[in-house]
């Protein structure tokens, strides 16, 4: 059975204070690992796809990597309005469905 | 470009009533998803649908959980009778294939067991 852990639960940054949050997941054949931001009362909002080993991907203050075991989603200088839970989730082997980790809660202070 | 749509937004019942949430996925979309979100938890899928067809409906609680997609667009999620465990944010999700590619989320109906 795939599982997809995200640690840590939550984290509180002060503004401009960079961090990384943690996906770690066992699979069998790793097919995209997927991350995604949600803010309160809404649904999650798409940010990257990785699919292989080595691989990175950018956006804004956001980075994120992946390696054979997890993925980090790197955060440089954060603002108040990044502040959301990130949730990542894995699509491996002959699976076809998403399987999330249960999210990190990132509180961002000005 | 519109996104996912999801109706109602917020729902109350009491328990062993019945509810019906009903999603209008991307157009062009073959791939529909039902999660699950329990407060504080990641979203777990209930149902997935390819066109017309269940993918994976192996988490879904058969005895009071279904769901259909006719014509392979919209598609309605119905649980009958509700218990109060049930109480959770039902997210439709959208893709455009089945595949290595993101799935576009709607904005969930809370739905609220008393």
């Amino acid at each position: 059975e795939d599982q997809v852990t995200q640690s840590p639960e939550a984290l509180r940054l002060q503004e401009g204070e960079s961090s990384s949050l943690n996906c770690s997941y066992t699979v069998s054949g790793l097919r995209g690992l997927f991350w995604y931001r949600q803010d309160p009362g809404k649904g999650p909002e798409f940010l990257f796809t990785l699919y292989s080993a080595g691989e990175e991907k950018e956006k804004e203050r956001l980075k994120a990597t992946l390696t054979k075991k997890e993925s980090f989603l790197h955060i440089t200088a954060p603002k108040p309005e990044d502040s959301a839970t990130y949730l990542c989730a894995v699509q491996a082997g002959s699976a076809r469905q998403l399987t999330f980790g249960s999210g990190t809660q990132l509180t961002v202070l000005p | 470009e519109a996104g996912v749509a999801q109706s109602p937004r917020y729902k109350i019942i009491e328990k062993r009533q019945s509810v019906a949430f009903w999603c209008n996925p991307i157009s062009g979309h073959a791939t529909l998803y039902w999660y699950q979100q329990i407060l504080g938890q990641g979203p777990k899928l209930l149902i997935q649908f390819q066109n017309n067809g269940v993918v994976d409906d192996s988490q879904l609680p058969k005895d009071r959980f279904s769901a259909e997609r006719l014509k392979g667009v919209d598609s309605t999620l119905k649980i009958q009778p509700a218990k109060l465990e049930d109480s959770a944010v039902y997210l439709c999700a959208s893709s455009l294939m089945l595949l290595n590619t993101e799935a576009f989320f709607g904005q969930g109906t809370r739905l609220t067991v008393v």
